[in-house]
């Protein structure tokens, strides 16, 4: 089947430790995302990337990183430095530029112990 | 002033009825306009994008784009109880990429 899939589904993180979450599409999509969702503030976006080896900070990057080493693949990583790391984080992508949509796998939830 | 902005509701709608949703985008450059779908827990879901004026159907579903007044809308004909959800209007405010910019979302509730 086709499609963007995120792990883990759930994941607990002590405080000062880095995490990282796994996203993976197999839609020949050449853009994605990583968005983070808070109640009651709709999604932010952390980092996006619309070609390999090549990323852009988003709205809320600090305490993120993110790699694209493959067309398919593009993992976030939670740092220390993440103050409020708890959240649900969605990996998106889509097919070209331009006005294309987007569309979500089914997100991470991490939360800080 | 927020760039998309939506009414968070919640918004109580009897079912049969037209539920009505709302959004409004503050840069007249704003090319093309997404309506989600998010269940509590889940991941969203595209449920119509709309890149000119006037209103565009598919199915139940009615998107309105009026780009003069900056204002976008989603409508639900014959609103049922599987409606019930959050809807997230997204704006593409930066044309030549994908990144979208997301309202706070509307909260939907049908009353059967």
């Amino acid at each position: 089947d086709g499609g963007i899939t995120q792990s883990p589904k759930y994941l607990f993180r002590k405080e000062g430790q880095n995490v990282t979450l796994s996203c993976e599409q197999n839609l020949n999509h050449d853009a994605m995302y990583w968005y983070r969702q808070d109640p009651g503030q709709g999604l932010r976006l952390i980092y996006y990337s619309q070609i390999v080896n090549d990323f852009q900070k988003g709205d809320i990057a600090e305490g993120y990183s993110v790699s694209r080493e493959k067309k398919e693949s593009f993992p976030l990583t939670v740092t220390s430095a993440q103050k409020n790391p708890t959240a649900f984080y969605l990996c998106a992508s889509s097919p070209a530029r331009g006005g294309n949509t987007i569309y979500f796998g089914e997100g991470s939830w991490l939360t800080v112990v | 002033q927020k760039e998309v902005e939506q009414n968070s509701g919640p918004l109580s709608v009897p079912e049969g009825a037209i539920a009505s949703l709302n959004c409004t985008y503050s840069d007249r450059g704003s090319q093309s306009f997404f309506w989600y779908r998010q269940y509590s827990g889940k991941s969203p879901e595209l449920i119509m994008f709309i890149y000119s004026n006037g209103d565009k159907e598919d199915g139940r579903f009615t998107a309105q784009l009026n780009k003069a007044s900056q204002y976008v809308s989603l409508l639900i004909r014959d609103s049922q109880p599987s409606d019930s959800a959050t809807y997230l209007c997204a704006v593409n405010i930066d044309f030549g990429n994908e990144k979208l910019t997301f309202g706070t979302g509307t909260r939907l509730t049908i009353i059967p």
